[in-house]
């Protein structure tokens, strides 16, 4: 059964770097198909998509975050990660780790990490 | 960006009543080289991750109970949940997959009456 389990500070401070790992049991990202990705949820904005990568190379960013986000695979430990830069108190969320259904950008999500909350404070 | 509007915020049906959640999305997530809605529902219970229910507008995922049932197509897209149940207390998500970047929905809250 496959399983995604998020880890990393609850605290950032503005303007540094959020950073998570998301460990992924049950498969190996490097043989699989499928897209690995970010989403958040804040009570204000609900769910927010982040971005998603793929073994192949193949990544997608919201534009609104583009230039402030990476996400990148580490398949020697079956991780993979999100970082978001020049954070602001508008970054606090709970932050899920994905995997779509069907192996495309263009996809719904049937696997989610439990999440991970993580505030931006000073 | 596609915007999703989920409607309506909130509402409390009675064990055994039917549930009806709307979603109207901005432009049409009907892919017509496949004839496929890219629109999906979720549900949300406190503490715990969105689950996926249903793809392609109205296909249920397995081990759904077939209470629940999605239906539309283009722009317009209903959740239904025909005998309420203690255990669908939730907050119910729509998702379009058509475009980059994909959007949720505000979230509709159902509750017991």
């Amino acid at each position: 059964q496959l399983q995604l389990q998020e880890s990393g500070p609850g605290l950032v401070k503005p303007s540094e770097t959020l950073s998570l790992m998301c460990t992924v049991s049950g498969d190996s990202i490097s043989r699989s198909d499928y897209y690995w990705g970010w989403i958040r949820q804040t009570p204000g904005k609900g769910l927010d998509w982040i971005g998603i990568v793929a073994y192949k190379g193949t990544s997608f960013y919201n534009p609104s975050l583009k230039s402030r986000v990476t996400i990148s695979l580490d398949t020697s430990r079956n991780q993979f990660s999100l970082n978001l830069r020049s954070v602001t108190a508008a970054d606090t969320a709970v932050y899920y780790c994905v995997r779509d259904v069907r192996g495309s950008s263009t996809s719904c999500y049937d696997y989610w990490g439990q999440g991970t909350l993580v505030t931006v404070s000073s | 960006d596609i915007v999703v509007t989920q409607s309506p915020d909130s509402l409390a049906v009675s064990l055994g009543e039917r549930a009806t959640i709307n979603c109207k999305s901005s432009q049409s997530v009907l892919y017509s080289s496949n004839n496929k809605n890219y629109f999906a529902w979720y549900q949300q219970k406190a503490g715990q991750p969105p689950k996926l229910l249903i793809h392609w507008a109205s296909t249920r995922e397995s081990g759904v109970p077939d209470r629940f049932s999605g239906s539309g197509s283009g722009t317009d897209f209903t959740l239904t949940i025909t005998s309420l149940q203690a255990e669908d207390v939730a907050v119910y998500y729509c998702q379009q997959y058509y475009s980059i970047p994909l959007t949720f929905g505000g979230g509709t809250k159902v509750e017991i009456k």
